[in-house]
């Protein structure tokens, strides 16, 4: 089944302890991303990837990092996570970065910082 | 302005009525347009792309694109209770990026 599949979905931190969400899809898409979304706010883009070793910052990258090493994953990072990171999380990717192809997103991850 | 606007609602419709879902958007995206469904604690689901001016159908879908007044909307003929979600409002921009509206909330009456 083509899917993207995020880990994990459910996660309470402590203020300043180091995580990753990890993202991999299984369709040979060239183009990845993740995204928060918040109530008010919807859905705003935290880093984008266009190919393996190809990342950019989207609208709200501050706190977080990514890499691709692999075509299939892209991995959240948060060195030193903070309340204000308490959000819902998506990883979505496109066949490529071209700006016709929609989205298909992985299942979220909620993630909590106290 | 924000770069793609929707009203949040909730919208209500009685089952069996068209529902309308609009989006305005900014000159700073103005490529390619998606409507995605949202059902409360999942994930987005891709259900229409538009790129041309004018109607696109699939089904009881059917994504309206007018470029000269920067919007695009979104008809459900024939609602269902089943439709009762939150439409989110998508514009891929001449980059990368691509930028979510805050969605609208569609309620349909059984």
């Amino acid at each position: 089944e083509a899917q993207v599949t995020q880990n994990p979905r459910y996660l309470i931190t402590v203020t300043g302890k180091k995580l990753t969400v990890t993202c991999s899809q299984n369709m040979n898409h060239e183009y990845m991303s993740w995204y928060r979304q918040d109530p008010g706010l919807g859905l705003r883009q935290i880093y984008y990837s266009m190919n393996v070793e190809a990342t950019d910052k989207g609208d709200v990258p501050e706190g977080y990092k990514v890499s691709r090493k692999e075509k299939r994953n892209f991995p959240l990072i948060l060195e030193s996570p903070s309340p204000n990171q308490t959000s819902l999380y998506f990883c979505a990717s496109r066949f490529t970065s071209d700006s016709n192809y929609g989205y298909t997103f992985g299942s979220g991850t909620r993630l909590t910082v106290v | 302005q924000k770069e793609v606007e929707q009203n949040s609602g909730p919208l209500s419709v009685p089952e069996g009525a068209i529902a309308s879902l609009n989006c305005t958007y900014s000159d700073r995206v103005s490529q390619s347009f998606f409507w995605y469904r949202q059902y409360s604690g999942k994930s987005p689901e891709l259900i229409m792309s538009i790129y041309s001016n004018g109607d696109k159908e699939d089904g009881r879908f059917t994504a309206q694109l007018n470029k000269a007044s920067q919007y695009v909307s979104l008809l459900i003929r024939d609602s269902q209770p089943s439709d009762s979600a939150t439409y989110l409002c998508a514009a891929n921009s001449g980059g990368f990026k691509t930028i979510f509206g805050a969605g609208t909330r569609l309620f349909v009456k059984a």
